[in-house]
């Protein structure tokens, strides 16, 4: 089955700063990647995701990147603001959702 | 955008009584939907797939009779927690496809058994 990893697994920031969040998986069978942010005691909630055929999506702040050869996906987060602190969960779909162990992303002010 | 009502978003129940968890999709039809538990500090755990119609799939480890799971329409499928333990304590989340790609997650129900 499919094996996402997901790196790194706490990451702070000054506000302002860039964040960059890296995930790999095994499946090439895999066609669709989304990102969730999660806040304390609340279900995930999709931020933004991509497919298998296209290379680079960005939503405002947020961007993700897929390399397809080499099995990995980022996301970036640039002008960081401590309201994007929460966990962040990369996602990959090959018929059903395998998801990463998550980022816990500090942005202090 | 597709929404998915999760509910009840917290319960507290005794030590073996059984406790329904509902999802809903509101304004699409979900053929699939899927349940996860989730551990403080972790990531989601995929329990099982529910399909409207027929019987659940459940991952290796997850006792099918302990978490009762029924898809009966398009919009809904509930997780029952059958004579709960504090160890199933934990936060219960749903999520279904609307499409050969999008998924939505539920806002996650909070189960404590005491």
């Amino acid at each position: 089955g499919e094996n996402v990893e997901q790196h790194p697994s706490t990451l702070s920031v000054q506000e302002g700063d860039s964040a960059v969040i890296k995930c790999t998986y095994s499946d090439s069978a895999s066609n669709y990647f989304p990102w969730y942010k999660q806040e304390l005691g609340k279900g995930p909630q999709l931020i933004i995701d991509i497919r298998s055929n296209v290379g680079e999506k960005k939503d405002q702040r947020i961007a993700v990147t897929l390399n397809k050869t080499a099995k990995h996906f980022s996301l970036h987060i640039t002008e960081t603001q401590p309201e994007d602190s929460a966990v962040y969960f990369c996602g990959a779909n090959a018929g059903k959702s395998t998801f990463g162990d998550g980022t816990t992303l500090t942005v202090k002010p | 955008g597709a929404v998915v009502s999760q509910h009840p978003s917290w319960v507290i129940c005794k030590s073996g009584t059984s406790v329904k968890i509902e999802c809903r999709s509101l304004d699409f039809q979900a053929t699939t939907m899927f349940w996860y538990r989730q551990f403080p500090k972790q990531s989601l755990m995929l329990m099982a797939t529910s399909n409207e119609g027929s019987k659940a799939t459940y991952e290796q480890g997850v006792e099918k009779d302990k978490f009762l799971i029924n898809h009966a329409s398009l919009t809904l499928s509930t997780l029952t927690v059958t004579s709960a333990h504090p160890e199933d304590s934990s936060f219960y989340i749903c999520s279904a496809r609307q499409s050969n790609f999008g998924y939505t997650f539920g806002s996650g129900t909070r189960l404590t058994v005491v």
